[in-house]
């Protein structure tokens, strides 16, 4: 099982629906969790940080489950602005910071 | 405050060629690594370092090289170029708290293309 996995997409969605994608991690000591957002061409930027109570930042939302080893990411009301690759970021073992392959999204007009 | 700072953000190289990629940050942080993101493809880590005089292997070390003698400075030096090292490479740096690892700032990328 790889150390992260995301769903690469493309995920095409209308202008205002709601959208999540997921992320799975195989490391269970994993302490550490981070949703990313990439633009074309661009260094990855930090989205929001991901809490063991789940987290909300406006029209965004991440949830983690430790059971299942899985964080998520919600996104409504999307906007066109929100086209981008979505990277899911664990720790693993030894200090490595591990990224997912990343979620293409395109909001639709 | 500047952050993290790549030089250069484009380079064209022959094949065989050496050349160090400078990455630098003032933010005092500890942790600094270095990815490469090749089209339709995520970031893998190549080398990392956790402190100055510390540096460790990534995922895909091969053909690189590091240092890191100042906790500002972590160059990646390319040995003897390949076309398969044409991607686009991006030095990170976060603190690094003894646990949970912390944001990581990204440089702005160097585009590099090997003939």
């Amino acid at each position: 099982r790889k150390e992260v996995e995301q769903d690469p997409g493309p995920f095409n969605v209308p202008e205002g629906a709601t959208v999540a994608f997921n992320c799975t991690y195989s490391n269970s000591a994993s302490q550490s969790f981070f949703w990313y957002r990439q633009d074309c061409r661009k260094e990855p930027k930090l989205l929001m940080s991901v809490y063991s109570s789940g987290n909300e930042d406006g029209r965004f939302t991440a949830q983690l489950n430790r059971a299942s080893q899985y964080i998520s990411l919600l996104i409504r009301d999307s906007k066109l602005s929100d086209s981008a690759t979505y990277l899911c970021v664990v720790n693993g073992r030894d200090d490595k910071i591990i990224f997912g392959k990343g979620t293409r999204l395109h909001i639709l007009p | 405050n500047a952050g993290v700072t790549q030089t250069p953000k484009f380079q064209v190289l022959k094949t065989g060629q050496s050349m160090t990629l400078q990455c630098a940050q003032d933010m005092n942080h500890e942790y600094m690594s270095w990815y490469r993101q090749d089209p339709g493809m995520g970031l893998r880590l190549i080398h990392y370092s956790v402190g100055a005089g510390i540096t460790d292997q990534g995922e895909v070390p091969n053909g690189y090289n590091v240092s890191r003698s100042t906790t500002e400075d972590f160059p990646l030096r390319l040995l003897s170029a390949a076309p398969s090292q044409t991607s686009v490479y991006f030095c990170a740096s976060s603190r690094l708290a003894g646990g949970p690892i912390d944001t990581q700032y990204f440089g702005p990328g160097t585009r590099l293309t090997v003939l």
